[in-house]
C-alpha cells in the first residue's frame, strides 16, 4: 500500500467521450503529479502541482485537463481523445519539490481509447 | 536533448547476481533515482544517489559515477518476486525528473 490511490485502473473510452480520471494521496504530501506511461517509453510528466498550485505544464495537448481542488486530490478531465493516448496514468505525490523529496506512485489507470 | 539509456530486457537466474546499467546525458544533475515497476503496479523507490560510489541496502546497491555519467543498480540472491521493470531517473538542472524507458528484467528458476 504506496498510500497513493487512483480510480478508476482501467477505463475504455470512445473519442468522443468525457471522462475523468481521479487519484487521492493520504499521505500528507503537498505536491502531486502526472504521468504517462506507453509500452517501452519513458514516464512523461504531464503536470505539477504544489500546493493546489499547477507549477508544471509539459507542453501537453488540452484535450487533457488537470484538477487540484486540495492537496489530497488530482483529477485529470479528458475529452476528445486520439488512439494514441491509450496509456498507463500514472498519479504520484511527494511531500514538496525538493530534490530529495521522494515521489510515491499510485497504481495506475490503464486507459484505452478505441 | 536530454537522454537516459538503459537496456529493455534482461533475464537471470534465481540465486544469481544482474547488474542493470543506466547512462545519462542531461542539462545539469541533481541526483540519480531508481525505481522498480512490478507489472499492472506503481513504481516504487528503490534508491537515489547523488555522489559518486555505491550505495548499500539489503541485496540491492546502486552505483554512481557522474564523470562518466553512468549508473547501475546491483541485484543479489536473485527471488523470483524479484522479476520486475527497473526505472532509472535523472533530476535535472530545472529539478524535473528526466526517465528511462525501463529494464524488464526475468528471473528465471
Amino acid at each position: 500500500e504506496t498510500g497513493v490511490t487512483q480510480t478508476p485502473r482501467h477505463l475504455v473510452m470512445g473519442m468522443t467521450n468525457k471522462k475523468s480520471l481521479k487519484c487521492e494521496q493520504h499521505l500528507g504530501h503537498n505536491a502531486m503529479y502526472w504521468y504517462k506511461q506507453s509500452a517501452k517509453k519513458p514516464l512523461e510528466l504531464m503536470f505539477v502541482y504544489s500546493l493546489e498550485e499547477r507549477v508544471e505544464n509539459n507542453s501537453v495537448p488540452s484535450r487533457f485537463s488537470p484538477e487540484c481542488p486540495n492537496s489530497s486530490h488530482l483529477f485529470l478531465h479528458l475529452h476528445t481523445l486520439q488512439p494514441e493516448d491509450s496509456a498507463l496514468y500514472l498519479c504520484a505525490s511527494s511531500r514538496g519539490l525538493a530534490v530529495t523529496d521522494t515521489q510515491y506512485f499510485g497504481p495506475g489507470t490503464r486507459l484505452t481509447v478505441l | 536533448g536530454q537522454n537516459i539509456d538503459q537496456p529493455t530486457e534482461m533475464t537471470a537466474t534465481e540465486g544469481a547476481i544482474v547488474q542493470i546499467n543506466c547512462t545519462y546525458q542531461t542539462s545539469g544533475f541533481n541526483g540519480l533515482f531508481w525505481y522498480q515497476q512490478h507489472a499492472g503496479e506503481a513504481p516504487t523507490f528503490l534508491s537515489y544517489n547523488v555522489l559518486d560510489g555505491l550505495e548499500e541496502k539489503g541485496r540491492f546497491s546502486s552505483f554512481l559515477s557522474r564523470s562518466k555519467g553512468y549508473s547501475y543498480l546491483l541485484l543479489k540472491e536473485l527471488q523470483m518476486k524479484d522479476s520486475a521493470s527497473y526505472l532509472c531517473a535523472v533530476m535535472d538542472s530545472n529539478y524535473q525528473l528526466i526517465w528511462g524507458a525501463g529494464t524488464k528484467l526475468i528471473i528465471k528458476p
